[in-house]
C-alpha cells in the first residue's frame, strides 16, 4: 500500500524558515517524481514545486520561487520542502504528491500544517 | 502561467442526476488535464488523468472529455459519495495549475 507520511509543519513567525518532510512507502519512490501542494484554509489547491525522480528537474510557482526548496534523498525515501522567508500567505496545509500518468498526482498524503503568524 | 477557469463554482444537485462542469485553460494544454474530487477533510483524489482516462479503481460513473482548452467531467447518476467539490489541473506545463473548484452541494 502507497504512503506518504509530511511532518514538520508547525507555527513560525514571518521571515522565519521552516522544514516539511514527507516520508514514502509502498513503491520505489527514487523512480518517481514528487510534487508539492498546498492549500489555504478554506480555499483551492495551489501547486508549490515539482523534482524529478533524479532531482534533475525542478520547478516552482512563482509565489514561492526564490524563498522554498524542494529536495529528495532517494535512500531514505524522503521528500523534503525547505522554506524560508515565510510570509502569513504561506499558511496551508502542505501535500506531498507523487507523480503519476500524464503528469497528474496519484498518491497524496494526509497533509501537514503551516500556520504563519507573529 | 496557464489560467484555469472552473464552471460554476457550486452547483446544486440531487442524487441520481447526470452532472456535468467544466474547465477552460487559457491556453492549448494538449490534453494533458487531471481532475480530483476532495472530500471534506480530505486530502484529493485523483480521478481523471490525460482529459479521458479513469484512473484505477475510480467507479466508471465518473467520465472525462474534452481538448484543446476545452475540457470537462461528468458524473452520471450521481451517488450520496459523489458530494464534494472537484478541481481541474494543467498538466502540460509547469507550473501544474489547478481550477479553483466546482462545489456539488445537495438540494
Amino acid at each position: 500500500e502507497v504512503q506518504l507520511v509530511e511532518s514538520g509543519g508547525g507555527l513560525v513567525q514571518p521571515g522565519r524558515s521552516l522544514k516539511l518532510s514527507c516520508v514514502a512507502s509502498g513503491f520505489t519512490f527514487s523512480n518517481y517524481g514528487m510534487n508539492w501542494i498546498r492549500q489555504a484554509p478554506g480555499k483551492g489547491l495551489e501547486w508549490v514545486a515539482y523534482i524529478s525522480s533524479g532531482s534533475s528537474y525542478i520547478y516552482y510557482a512563482e509565489t514561492v520561487k526564490g524563498r522554498f526548496t524542494i529536495s529528495r534523498d532517494n535512500a531514505k525515501n524522503t521528500l523534503y520542502l525547505q522554506m524560508t522567508s515565510l510570509r502569513s500567505e504561506d499558511t496551508a496545509l502542505y501535500y506531498c504528491a507523487s507523480r503519476g500518468r500524464d503528469g497528474s498526482s496519484d498518491y497524496w498524503g494526509q497533509g501537514v500544517m503551516v500556520t504563519v503568524s507573529s | 502561467d496557464i489560467q484555469m477557469t472552473q464552471s460554476p463554482s457550486s452547483l446544486s444537485v440531487s442524487l441520481g442526476d447526470n452532472v456535468t462542469f467544466t474547465c477552460e485553460a487559457s491556453e492549448n494544454i494538449y490534453g494533458f488535464l487531471a481532475w480530483y474530487q476532495q472530500k471534506l477533510g480530505k486530502a484529493p483524489k485523483l480521478l481523471i488523468y490525460g482529459a479521458t482516462n479513469l484512473e484505477d479503481g475510480v467507479p466508471t460513473r465518473f467520465s472525462g472529455s474534452g481538448s484543446w482548452t476545452n475540457y470537462s467531467l461528468t458524473i452520471s447518476s450521481l451517488e450520496p459519495e459523489d458530494i464534494a467539490t472537484y478541481y481541474c489541473q494543467n498538466n502540460h506545463v509547469y507550473p501544474h495549475t489547478f481550477g479553483a473548484g466546482t462545489k456539488l452541494e445537495l438540494k
